[in-house]
């Protein structure tokens, strides 16, 4: 089990906002960034969110990411079609000395 | 415009090893750490280890301790990572991926491969 806990899937109708969220079951990510990636079918893993609110270029403001205490979360507004894809959040933790990564979510649209 | 294209991958018999290559181009890769995050068939990503821009820290997760190594020649400017013991569990894709940060390895992954396969037969 992950030390960062995503739900498995969600789902929402083109035009709305969803928000996934990504719980730390442990202390050990602390105040360490949270990063959130997408991962289309078939496709690399492509960043975008990091920092926990940073976007790199080219990533739609569609996508917003907030941290707050043992929580972060990915919100995506307005969603499209090619919105539909697994989306990880990850961060490093202190304790293991490792990167880890949430379990995924499937966003479905409707 | 970063590229990074893994080889090295293909089906190997358990017990056995196997050395995967990142060749990079587009940016100045001695100055950045570099991972590798693996992903099994129809199963999420998972860290797999970090090196920092110049070799001096690396760090694996706990399944893969002791059985790989991850190394980097910025001559060739090539990221490595050899596998050994293998199991059928570390059958997946192999993505190598670039850090934003050359030294601190908080720093997750930002740009990424195409990944290449790993098959491990018993």
């Amino acid at each position: 089990q992950s030390v960062l806990t995503q739900p498995p899937s969600e789902s929402a109708r083109p035009g709305q906002t969803v928000t996934i969220s990504c719980f730390r079951s442990t202390s050990n990510i602390g105040g360490n960034y949270v990063y959130w990636y997408q991962q289309l079918p078939g496709t690399a893993p492509k960043l975008l969110i990091y920092g926990h609110d940073q976007r790199p270029s080219g990533v739609p403001d569609r996508f917003s990411g907030s941290k707050s205490g043992t929580s972060a979360s990915l919100v995506i507004s307005g969603v499209r079609s090619e919105d539909e894809a697994d989306y990880y959040c990850a961060a490093w933790d202190d304790s293991l000395r490792a990167g880890v990564f949430g379990g995924g979510t499937k966003l479905t649209v409707l | 415009q970063a590229q990074l294209v893994e080889s090295g991958g293909g089906v190997v018999q358990a017990g056995r090893s196997l050395r995967l290559s990142c060749a990079v181009s587009g940016f100045t890769f001695s100055e950045y750490a570099m991972h590798w995050v693996r992903q099994a068939p129809g199963k999420g990503l998972e860290w797999v280890t970090v090196i920092s821009n110049d070799g001096g820290y690396k760090f694996y997760a706990d399944s893969v301790k002791g059985r790989f190594t991850i190394s980097r020649d910025n001559f060739r400017n090539t990221l490595y990572l050899h596998m050994s013991s293998l199991t059928a569990e570390d059958t997946a894709t192999y993505y190598c991926a670039r850090s934003k940060d050359g030294y601190n390895p908080k720093f997750l992954p930002h740009d990424w491969g195409l990944g290449t396969l790993v098959t491990v037969s018993s």
